[in-house]
């Protein structure tokens, strides 16, 4: 166990709608880090949160969003949704923007749209 | 653009057995490499890392190989066991080049130990 947890487990959602993701990170780490990961596919990074800031972004539209909180949680929100975010959405865990470092990855939230 | 792959997506051994996972990577200035393994319903769980500045690194029963050479990266695990099987992936990093821990990822290998 990696200490980070993820809420909730599995979401459904239908197209258009909005939802929210979130994600406590390890103590004593300050960074977090949301990938998105399709079926059979590799994790893909969304971005990373340090110390409250977005401080990296990946090939995602601007109807992915996030926000860090002062305890370093984090929440991922994605507004009118569709079908292909379908995913697994999993976030990582870090210190200092988990640069040459261990990233430690939560369970992950399973989102289907339909 | 920068890309990790994978040269096989399966690998069936039996218990007992060394295995060996393969991956390519692209992007040369990549300087920070790492092994997870993902487990069904789980996240991945880090196994190994290497820096560019390494060849070799060895762990409990791991061991990976950085060719830089030809941009190649490996994952041995020594007599592997059922608890093994599961969804490996390599993951590289630009971590001098960029100001945050941006972490691309391989498809994946499906690793089946057989008892």
């Amino acid at each position: 166990e990696t200490g980070v947890t993820q809420s909730p487990t599995h979401l459904i959602k239908t197209r258009g709608q909005q939802v929210t993701l979130r994600c406590s990170s390890q103590s004593g780490h300050n960074t977090v880090s949301w990938y998105q990961q399709a079926l059979g596919q590799g994790p893909q990074f969304i971005f990373q949160y340090y110390r409250e800031e977005e401080n990296g972004r990946g090939n995602f539209p601007p109807r992915f969003s996030g926000l860090q909180f002062p305890n370093y949680s984090s929440e991922l929100n994605v507004n009118a949704l569709e079908l292909d975010d379908s995913a697994l959405y999993l976030c990582a865990s870090s210190f200092d923007r988990g640069q040459f470092g261990e990233q430690y990855f939560g369970p992950g939230t399973r989102l289907t749209v339909t | 653009g920068e890309s990790v792959g994978l040269h096989l997506p399966t690998l069936s051994v039996q218990e007992g057995d060394n295995s060996i996972i393969n991956c390519a990577y692209s992007n040369s200035a990549s300087d920070y490499f790492i092994w997870y393994k993902q487990e069904s319903g789980k996240g991945p769980q880090f196994i190994i890392d290497i820096r560019s500045n390494m060849d070799k690194r060895q762990g409990q029963r791991v061991t990976v190989l950085l060719n830089k050479t030809v941009k190649h990266l490996s994952l041995q695990i020594a007599a592997t066991q059922p608890g093994d099987s599961a969804v490996y992936f390599c993951a590289e990093q630009d971590a001098g080049g960029t100001s945050y821990g941006k972490l691309t990822f391989g498809q994946g290998t499906i690793l089946t130990v057989h008892p």
